[in-house]
């Protein structure tokens, strides 16, 4: 079965700009979570979306936002960008707690 | 609050040598744990996935361990390759459902 998609796999863009990441979860998965990866900070949660609400929120800037939608698949958007936003953005999807997290390859953004 | 500790950061071991990797955790009350390996700058991969009603959990030449009572899970990796050289993350939901990260083992496996 296919796993988690994540599109795209790169993106350069300017600071100021603003970007929309893309995560289509394992079909039948109503869970999606996304998480920033940076060398210094780590893992570190962003927010969860299930059933199209937003269930769990990380302690990042209101820049950063997302949506689900009624197929499951999730956008996440980052307004204004930083330098600091340079990353290596996650996305998990999940059937239910009890089964676990699937990743997809993740989008590696680069903000110059 | 719950921590999510993996200790040593970094490990290097000859080819052939057992791996064994530690992750520790606070608060008893979880619901799972589940142990992820990332290449660099790639996605996670799952290896093992252990329910809090659970002991241990096996694939292969992996095998992880679960103690609540101690807040200890362990991750064994067999006779080990150079292949198995990446980054090795424990994470567990913890009773909110929340799902937290330690910030990974990095793992050298040398020819």
């Amino acid at each position: 079965k296919a796993g988690v998609t994540q599109t795209p796999r790169y993106l350069i863009k300017t600071r100021g700009q603003q970007v929309t990441l893309s995560c289509s979860p394992i079909s039948g998965h109503r869970s999606v979570s996304w998480y920033q990866q940076t060398p210094g900070q780590g893992l570190q949660f962003l927010f969860e979306y299930f059933s199209e609400t937003q269930r769990n929120k990380g302690n990042f800037p209101g820049r950063f936002s997302g949506r689900q939608f009624s197929n499951s698949r999730s956008e996440m958007n980052v307004s204004t960008l930083e330098l600091g936003d340079s990353a290596l953005y996650l996305c998990a999807s999940s059937l239910e707690i009890a089964y676990g997290y699937t990743f997809g390859s993740g989008t590696r953004l680069t903000v110059v | 609050k719950q921590e999510v500790t993996q200790i040593p950061a970094a490990l290097s071991v000859p080819e052939g040598e057992n791996l064994v990797l530690n992750c520790s955790f606070t608060d008893s009350a979880i619901y799972n744990l589940q142990w992820f390996r990332q290449d660099p700058g790639k996605g996670l991969t799952s290896l093992l996935l252990i329910q809090s009603s659970q002991r241990e959990q096996t694939s292969g030449r992996l095998n992880a361990s679960l103690d609540k009572s101690s807040g200890r899970s362990t991750l064994y990796i067999a006779a080990s390759q150079p292949g198995d050289s990446a980054t090795y993350l424990c994470a567990l939901t913890d009773s909110w459902g929340k799902f937290q990260f330690g910030a990974g083992t990095q793992v050298v496996v040398t020819p």
